[in-house]
């Protein structure tokens, strides 16, 4: 079986701090898939970002920016100079064949972050 | 390109009733999948279609079924609503590969209120 936790439920945070959201994940598979999606109040899961099993890489995209590691099995969202905007629910997620299908995703309960100006 | 559509986007309906979601994927995106939103359980996958083939099902009763047509479009189907029902449906399309890479595009999703 898959499991996704993401132990923040809430984070509240000054505009311009620097803010990790954490993604622990557990799973049998040696070839999974990791996500990160993001859920304004409009609802839309919005996609940020996929990472395989095989690639440890970390990533940055302007402000935001991923840790991943096997080890651990952890993949880290952090978010540099937040900014009011990034106001949502995050939420990490997995793919694989022990969570009984390749086609679809385990998620975590959500990280609601909240920005304040 | 025009993104996932779902309709209604909101719907009240009483306990005992049907309801039936719709689903229009991306242009192209052959996989339909489907996902409740709820407070207390978060989202849980309901199934996921293909080429009008269901090819995996999440552990909801039977009163929740779904269907997909020969242009990809999606419907899902509740009976016998009950109050637990009410959630966020969300609807997601991709192209459907195997290895588990498909990056899901989701819709605004449907918000279904049990009375």
């Amino acid at each position: 079986a898959q499991k996704v936790t993401q132990a923040q439920t809430e984070i509240s945070v000054v505009e311009k701090e620097d803010v990790t959201l954490d993604c622990v994940y557990e799973t049998r598979d040696t070839t999974y898939y990791l996500f990160w999606y993001k859920q304004p109040p409009s609802g839309e899961l919005v996609f940020l970002i996929r990472r395989n099993s095989f690639d440890e890489q970390n990533e940055i995209s302007g402000r935001y920016s991923w840790n991943f590691q096997k080890s651990t099995s952890s993949f880290n969202f952090t978010i540099t100079a937040s900014q009011v905007v990034d106001s949502a629910v995050y939420f990490c997620a997995l793919s694989g064949l022990s969570g009984g299908s390749n086609y679809k995703l385990t998620f975590g309960k959500g990280t609601l972050l909240t920005v304040n100006p | 390109k025009a993104g996932v559509t779902q309709t209604p986007r909101y719907l009240i309906k009483t306990r005992g009733q049907q309801v039936t979601l719709s689903c229009s994927p991306i242009s192209g995106h052959r996989s339909v999948s489907w996902y409740q939103q709820t407070p207390g359980q978060g989202l849980q996958f309901l199934f996921e279609y293909f080429s009008e083939t269901q090819r995996n099902k999440g552990n909801f009763p039977g009163r929740f079924s779904g269907r997909q047509f020969s242009n990809s479009r999606s419907e899902m189907n509740v009976s016998t609503l009950e109050l637990g029902d009410s959630a966020l449906y969300l609807c997601a399309s991709s192209l459907g590969q195997r290895t588990g890479a498909n990056v899901l595009t989701f819709g605004a999703g449907s918000r279904l209120t049990v009375l």
